[in-house]
């Protein structure tokens, strides 16, 4: 298992349009999560998956936003009506259980223009 | 409301040297915290970790101090190589001690340590 994988590692889409990225955990991994950097911040919490359960979604995550994670493996996000705001790197991560830090993938770096 | 903070944004440090990274939270209920590493175009690594019923956790060149009365953190590498020049966040969770892991991270904005040959 080479770790978690995020496809695409670059978006560019014009106002308005839908997007969707995916994320691949590390295979024994029950828990994935969702965060967004923007240039400057740390990393921002949008939701997380224990299994296929969506357990907590941030404020951030607004109606435009969904995330889903079918049968516990893969999990998507879409953006829906992208606005110059979303503009971001879009970082998902998974862990077994707690105790040690989780593994991030390497991102999805999504530009609205 | 930023509950975790690193208020240096960039730190410059000699090859061998102590670099010393800092973090203030204010949210009382935090009881794990984490420091990742960040390289360009990768996503952040785990480091270290401490829970807070610690106030020492070391692990190699890294040691991470917690001083839960001033709800203060930091981070010490020593000796600095020019290969831990890199984005260094902390982050912090108030979930730990329920045991059921720390799910949500709080994240700070970021320490870029250049570590100079």
């Amino acid at each position: 298992d080479t770790g978690v994988s995020q496809d695409p590692r670059h978006k560019i889409t014009k106002r308005g349009q839908n997007v969707t990225f995916r994320c691949d955990p590390i295979s024994e991994h029950n828990r994935l999560y969702w965060y967004r950097q923007t240039l400057g911040q740390g990393p921002e919490f949008l939701t997380y998956f224990q299994n296929e359960a969506q357990l907590e979604k941030s404020r951030l995550l607004s109606d435009r936003f969904s995330a889903e994670r079918p049968k516990g493996s893969f999990s998507t996000l879409e953006i829906q009506r992208t606005e110059q705001g979303d503009s971001a790197m879009y970082l998902c991560a998974s862990s077994w259980g707690g105790g040690a830090g989780y593994t991030f993938g390497s991102g999805t770096r999504l530009t609205v223009v | 409301d930023q509950q975790v903070k690193q208020n240096s944004p960039s730190l410059s440090v000699q090859e061998g040297r102590i670099s010393i990274l800092n973090c203030d939270y204010t949210n009382s209920m935090f009881d794990y915290f984490l420091w990742y590493k960040k390289y360009p175009a990768e996503g952040p690594t785990f480091l270290i970790s401490i829970s807070s019923i610690k106030d020492k956790n070391e692990d190699g060149r890294f040691t991470v101090f917690l001083n839960k009365s001033a709800k203060h953190l930091s981070l010490h590498i020593v000796p600095s190589q020019p290969g831990d020049s890199a984005v260094y966040f902390c982050a912090a969770s108030d979930r730990f001690g329920g045991g059921t892991s720390y799910g949500k991270l709080t994240f700070g904005q970021g320490t870029i340590l250049t570590v100079h040959p």
